[in-house]
């Protein structure tokens, strides 16, 4: 079955230190991956996607996430924090194996960027 | 619009009510998802429409739970006897493409439904 695991419930950074909200998949397809942040009584919105292609995605905010597919992995990474980029961040997943287009998501970690 | 809205931003309903939670997509996105998201946890799939119809209903908890989509627009969650256990947020998503595993959902601000 396919499955997202976000490790960490919460990580702390610095403001202008760089961050990563580490996630993991399992699918028996090839996956399509996907990171949504969340702000306080707001709906999810898109950072960014990986579907094929380069390892390296580039998305909103400055975020980029890494796909590794030998660690099945999908960390997101930002080079300098911001304190607005405090949230709620979440990672999602289709397996390409699988019938449907319902996006499997972790539990969410949440960001905290102190100034 | 300029992006999925959900009414009412807030639903305090008893044990046993019926309750409607509307969602308005994005205009000319044909594919529209319902999500339910618990305290703490991410965002679990009910629901999907491809235009008219439910094309995925496999994530419904119970017979319960029903969602119509009649002009292939807006979108209705209608929940009947509703239980304390169905207290969470409702999510609502659209994307442009019927059927495509690329496409990114959009989501909406959610409707908060508390079962007292």
């Amino acid at each position: 079955a396919q499955s997202v695991a976000q490790p960490e419930d919460q990580v702390n950074v610095a403001e202008g230190n760089p961050l990563t909200v580490k996630c993991t998949y399992s699918v028996s397809g090839n996956p399509y991956l996907f990171w949504y942040v969340q702000y306080p009584n707001r709906g999810l919105q898109f950072l960014l996607k990986y579907i094929t292609g380069d390892n390296l995605v580039k998305g909103s905010y400055g975020f980029e996430a890494e796909f590794n597919k030998s660690q099945t992995s999908f960390h997101l990474k930002k080079p300098s924090a911001l304190v607005s980029d405090s949230a709620l961040y979440f990672c999602a997943v289709r397996d390409t194996n699988q019938a449907g287009t319902a996006l499997i998501f972790g539990k969410g970690t949440t960001l905290s960027v102190s100034s | 619009g300029a992006g999925v809205s959900q009414t009412p931003s807030n639903k305090v309903t008893e044990k046993g009510k019926y309750v409607e939670l509307r969602c308005d997509p994005i205009s000319g996105h044909t594919a529209l998802y319902w999500y339910r998201q618990s305290l703490g946890q991410g965002p679990e799939f009910l629901i999907y429409f491809q235009g008219t119809g439910a094309a995925d209903d496999s994530g419904l908890p119970n017979d319960r739970f029903f969602a119509v989509r009649p002009e292939g627009s807006v979108s209705t969650l209608k929940i009947q006897r509703t239980e304390r256990g169905d207290s969470a947020v409702y999510l609502c998503a659209s994307s442009f493409l019927a059927g495509g595993r690329t496409d990114t959902q959009y989501f909406g601000p959610g409707t908060r439904l508390t079962v007292l």
